[in-house]
């Protein structure tokens, strides 16, 4: 079975400084997506990022990026010229691409906070 | 549309007792999902419905639980006999069942078991 692993149960940054969350993964597929999910206090979780398996560029989006390697099965998320709207939780998941399965696996998450 | 909403957002129940929650996806999604959250700890993932069809269901829904979706829209998840081991957020994701499947995730409804 797949399982995710977040080592990092708190973190915390300073307002316009950079920060990264672990994750590491495991599984036998060759073939599937991790996302990071952000869950704000009593808000509802939106997708942040996410990476398909079989591309080898690390995934971007604006502040977020990703860190994706495949043979260490890590997947880390850097948030730069943090703001304090980033607080939050955050969630690692994994996808399998193929198989039927359409269920998320998520990480126990990190409870991020930021600094002013 | 504004999202995936659920209802109630908030259900308290005495031990015994059945609850229903109800799931509204985003109006053109076809894959509706849910997830149970414990404190602590990440989603956990019950069941997965496309259209009315429920394709995939977790060993972490016990004969006490129950999910439908009976027209391809809305979805009821109803626990029976509650236990104070049921407490916890549910959650309802829809999706449009593309390739990378990004999931849309509603608020959640808190059940507490006292």
């Amino acid at each position: 079975a797949q399982t995710v692993t977040q080592s990092q149960p708190e973190m915390s940054v300073q307002e316009a400084e950079t920060v990264t969350l672990s994750c590491t993964y495991d599984t036998s597929e060759s073939d599937y997506y991790l996302f990071w999910y952000k869950q704000p206090p009593s808000r509802q979780m939106i997708l942040v990022i996410r990476q398909e398996a079989y591309k080898q560029q690390n995934a971007t989006e604006n502040r977020f990026s990703v860190n994706f390697q495949k043979a260490a099965k890590s997947f880390s998320l850097k948030i730069s010229d943090s703001q304090l709207g980033d607080a939050a939780m955050y969630f690692c998941a994994y996808k399998a691409a193929q198989g039927g399965s359409e269920k998320l696996v998520f990480g126990k998450g990190t409870k991020l906070t930021v600094n002013p | 549309d504004t999202g995936v909403s659920q209802n109630p957002r908030h259900k308290i129940t005495k031990r015994g007792q059945n609850v229903t929650f109800r799931c509204d996806p985003i109006s053109e999604h076809n894959r509706l999902y849910w997830y149970r959250q414990t404190l602590g700890q990440g989603p956990e993932f019950l069941t997965y419905f496309q259209n009315e069809a429920q394709l995939e269901k977790s060993r972490l829904l016990s004969d006490r639980f129950s999910a439908e979706r009976p027209k391809g829209s809305f979805s009821t998840l109803e626990i029976q006999r509650t236990e104070q081991g049921d407490s916890a957020m549910y959650l309802c994701a829809s999706s449009l069942g593309l390739t990378y499947n990004e999931q849309f995730f509603g608020p959640g409804t808190r059940l507490t078991v006292l």
